[in-house]
């Protein structure tokens, strides 16, 4: 069965630092891989995904991820943090040989400070 | 478009009583998955169901259930309440035809077990 790893559980940056998420995923198979992010009261939205192709994903926002597949690892960069990027981001995979759910990390929440 | 509606957005519960929670789905979509939030715990994958089957299960005691209706609104019930099933539980849906298709959540119902 897959498994997410996300490492940082709080950060905080100040505005203008840049950003990036660490998430491994555990999983022999090809995978599927997305980034959610849930503003404060505000429902799950999907940040960025890949499937195959192009190992660095652009998202919304001006968030990317790189998959790296020799380190298992997907993680999610941002140049330059805005307030409004505070929220808590998570990284999830699915299985793309069939029918399998998409498994979540616990998640990282993010704290940008003026 | 709708997005994905869940009904009720609160509820409080008793310990040993029964709760379901609704949920409709964007119009098209014909998967539905459920997902437990908790704080430090990220998302636990409950269930999914598609063409109002279950499709996959999650690591959850009998307690939790759940069915889709041929309308592919779904219910997810769970009885004799625990402390421990406070959460908030979250319902999303999804083009479960295309595998990698993207979830798309509600804004979730927030159980509070007393």
């Amino acid at each position: 069965a897959q498994s997410v790893s996300q490492h940082n559980h709080h950060v905080i940056l100040s505005e203008a630092a840049s950003l990036e998420l660490g998430c491994n995923y555990s999983y022999g198979g090809t995978v599927n891989l997305f980034w959610y992010v849930q503003y404060p009261g505000q429902h799950l939205q999907l940040l960025l995904k890949y499937f195959s192709g192009d190992p660095l994903v652009k998202g919304i926002k001006g968030f990317e991820a790189e998959f790296i597949k020799s380190k298992f690892s997907f993680n999610l960069r941002k140049p330059s943090v805005q307030w409004s990027d505070t929220a808590e981001y998570f990284c999830a995979v699915s299985s793309n040989s069939g029918n399998t759910p998409l498994v979540f990390g616990k998640g990282t929440r993010l704290s940008v400070i003026a | 478009k709708a997005g994905v509606t869940q009904t009720p957005r609160y509820l409080i519960k008793t310990r040993g009583q029964q709760v379901t929670l609704s949920c409709s789905p964007i119009s098209g979509h014909r998967s539905v998955s459920w997902y437990q939030q908790t704080p430090g715990q990220g998302l636990q994958f409950l269930f999914e169901y598609f063409s109002e089957t279950q499709r996959n299960k999650g690591n959850f005691p009998g307690r939790f259930s759940g069915r889709q209706f041929s309308n592919s609104r779904s219910e997810m019930n769970v009885s004799t309440l625990e402390l421990g099933d406070s959460a908030l539980y979250l319902c999303a849906s999804s083009y479960r035809e295309v595998y990698n298709s993207p979830l798309h959540f509600g804004n979730g119902t927030r159980l509070t077990v007393t």
